[in-house]
């Protein structure tokens, strides 16, 4: 079974600073990595995904994560947040042969002006 | 078109109680997925439906846990006796048939056992 480890619990940062949140997943077979995001009140939805060819995969809003396959990482990073990226983001693995998600426990970001 | 959306938001029960929950998926979506969410915790999978069968219920954690989803289309994650330990957000999500495809969730419903 696949596991999926989300370093950080908790990010505070500024607006227009850099973030980057860490997800690291043991897998011993071909994964489909993706990061959801949550924010306040609403439900989860998918912000990225990579299931293969350009190991750098990028989201309409400016985040971008990138598929590490020695390291079996797939960390996210934004150069500039706003007050809008205020959120919870959950890293998901599955088998490429498979329908299940496994979960990291989530990364609260908290963006302050 | 409307998302998955799932009834009710909230329950609370009483320990021992049976409870029903109900999710909606996407029109055409095949795939229908129900997770549980506990408190600090990422969404943990519960079952999966291909149509009306239960591809992959490897996730309930016991046999008070069930779901059906009779037409291929609504579906109803079914638990009797409730325990505290059972209070959580139950999340259902729908795709397409193919793995790579984005699972679309619904808003989740609350459960808390007193």
């Amino acid at each position: 079974a696949q596991s999926v480890t989300q370093l950080d619990s908790q990010v505070p940062v500024f607006e227009e600073a850099p973030v980057e949140l860490r997800c690291n997943y043991s897998s011993s077979v071909s994964v489909y990595l993706f990061w959801y995001v949550q924010y306040p009140n609403q439900g989860l939805q998918l912000l990225l995904k990579y299931l293969s060819g350009s190991t750098l995969v990028e989201s309409i809003n400016g985040f971008e994560a990138e598929f590490n396959k020695s390291q079996t990482s797939f960390h996210l990073r934004k150069p500039s947040v706003h007050i809008s990226d205020t959120a919870e983001y959950f890293c998901a693995v599955t088998r490429s042969n498979d329908y299940k998600l496994s979960f990291g426990a989530g990364t609260t970001v908290t963006v302050r002006a | 078109g409307a998302g998955v959306s799932q009834t009710p938001s909230n329950k609370v029960t009483e320990k021992g109680k049976y409870v029903e929950l109900r999710c909606d998926p996407i029109s055409g979506h095949t795939a229908l997925y129900w997770y549980r969410q506990s408190l600090g915790q990422g969404p943990e999978f519960l079952i999966y439906f291909q149509g009306t069968g239960a591809a992959d219920d490897s996730g309930l954690p016991n046999d008070r846990f069930f779901a059906v989803r009779p037409e291929g289309s609504v579906s109803t994650l079914k638990i009797q006796r409730t325990e505290r330990g059972d209070s959580a957000v139950y999340l259902c999500a729908s795709s397409l048939a193919q793995p790579y495809n984005e699972q679309f969730f619904g808003p989740g419903t609350r459960l808390t056992v007193l």
